[in-house]
């Protein structure tokens, strides 16, 4: 079955550190690039970071850049989620989803296909 | 504040048909592919619509897709219950070099 699956949520307190994973499975793991978006509860859907298939490449939101950190293992199939010196308004529901990216002349296509279940942070003192 | 832009609520009878709106800038849907993707409350989301208008085998075609100028539409005809969910315009922004996602519309069946 082709799947994502997060794990490593919880409560911290602000300031506080939590490392979140993004196992999948089903597909060739090391040839895709992983997003992760997050959802504040009632809100929509914000993206956070990327990492391309070999790590290489890495982006961040202007809001978690310098705090997340994003890195890879393809060996377990798992990409993951450094987060640190976290705030309160980082409380989210985050998803993991592997995203197919192209290019052409007509334009930039980024489709999220697969998405995780998502793993809640709570961040409150 | 979402760049793309659509309704915050959307209805409409069972049986008919209920339109979506997503309007960005020539940055992202101008120049580039629109997704859409349906969220029943509690899940995660759900890819419907990629490439402006291409449905994944499993969606059904009462779910379709277009794109003109700096604008997107997501329709749904035949409405049913079960599509009573929230649904989110994606788009890559090439001035700001990251995906951005609509503000989500909340579709209801009357």
């Amino acid at each position: 079955e082709v799947q994502l699956v997060e794990s490593g949520g919880g409560l911290v307190q602000p300031g506080e550190s939590l490392r979140l994973s993004c196992t999948a499975s089903g597909f060739i793991f090391s040839k895709s690039f992983i997003h992760w978006v997050r959802q504040v509860p009632g809100k929509g859907l914000a993206w956070v970071s990327e990492i391309n298939s070999d790590g290489t490449y890495k982006a961040y939101a202007d809001s978690v850049r310098g705090r997340f950190s994003v890195s890879r293992d393809n060996a377990k199939n798992t990409v993951y989620l450094e987060m640190n010196s976290l705030r309160v308004d980082d409380t989210a529901m985050y998803f993991c989803a592997r995203v197919n990216w192209s290019f052409s002349s007509i334009g930039v296509a980024e489709t999220f296909d697969i998405w995780g279940q998502g793993a809640l942070v709570t961040v409150s003192s | 504040q979402s760049v793309l832009t659509q309704p915050p609520s959307a209805s409409a009878a069972s049986g008919q048909k209920v339109t979506i709106s997503c309007s960005g800038s020539s940055s992202n849907i101008g120049k580039n592919y629109v997704s859409w993707y349906q969220q029943v409350a509690g899940t995660a989301p759900k890819l419907l619509i990629y490439d402006n208008s291409e449905r994944p085998s499993e969606i059904p075609d009462r779910f379709s897709g277009s794109k003109s100028g700096t604008s997107a539409t997501l329709n749904i005809a035949g409405l049913q219950a079960g599509d009573e969910a929230d649904y989110y315009c994606a788009a890559w922004d090439g001035s700001l070099s990251i995906v951005l996602f609509g503000g989500g519309t909340k579709v209801t069946v009357l």
